[in-house]
């Protein structure tokens, strides 16, 4: 069955750093999100990426954030200046049209 | 905006039958049921589209009331993998929006 691969599964960073969360989503998917759960509470989505740009994005990716699709495979998240509230669980995601999402394993991430 | 899931969880034996409902105030394209165990990533059970259309699993039922904007996801005869955190995401609007999830609801079976 066919997967989303995520990397790395687990990234501790300096506050203040910046770090690059990478996707490979099912290849015949159209459409792409990234989603992050503080541990324990709901799932929040961040932003959503269609036919190379982005289509949807949430109060919560601001400037500190960034999606690119650097090659016909990667889906990437850039946090930049990253801080301690950051720290959660991020979960790339893919899906086509009407249908459900297939999320990938997650990187959780620590802000130290 | 966020639908609203209840109960916030739920506690049941093996063999027993449980439902979790999800509502929103705004009109749905569809809605979507997923499952996460502790640890993992939220796994795809069910949508429901506007219009009537179900696409999941076959040992998961759920219902979409259009009029009333809310959909109710049926567990039965509970098993002990059943076990995990079971959002509802609503798709807005078109196909391609992206799912608001709920806060989730937590299912417990025990033997």
């Amino acid at each position: 069955e066919p997967e989303v691969t995520q990397t790395p599964s687990h990234q501790v960073t300096q506050m203040g750093q910046e770090v690059i969360l990478r996707c490979v989503p099912i290849s015949n998917h159209l459409y792409f999100y990234w989603y992050r759960q503080i541990l324990g509470q709901k799932v929040e989505f961040l932003v959503s990426f269609y036919n190379n740009e982005i289509s949807e994005k949430s109060e919560i990716f601001d400037d500190q954030f960034s999606v690119e699709r650097p090659d016909g495979s990667n889906f990437t998240l850039k946090i930049r200046s990253t801080k301690l509230e950051d720290s959660a669980m991020y979960f790339c995601a893919s899906s086509s049209t009407s249908y459900g999402y297939t999320f990938g394993s997650g990187t959780r991430l620590t802000v130290v | 905006q966020q639908p609203v899931q209840s109960p916030q969880a739920v506690i049941l034996r093996e063999g027993e039958d449980a439902v979790i409902n999800c509502s929103s105030s705004k009109a749905l394209y569809s809605v979507h049921w997923y499952r996460q165990k502790h640890g993992e990533a939220p796994v795809f059970l069910m949508i429901l589209l506007k219009g009537g259309e179900q696409k999941g699993h076959e040992k998961i039922s759920a219902s979409f009331n259009e009029k009333k904007q809310q959909s109710s996801l049926y567990l039965t005869a509970s098993q002990l993998s059943y076990s995990g955190t079971y959002f509802c995401g609503t798709e807005m609007d078109q196909a391609g929006t992206a799912l608001i999830f709920g806060k989730g609801t937590t299912l417990s079976v025990s033997s």
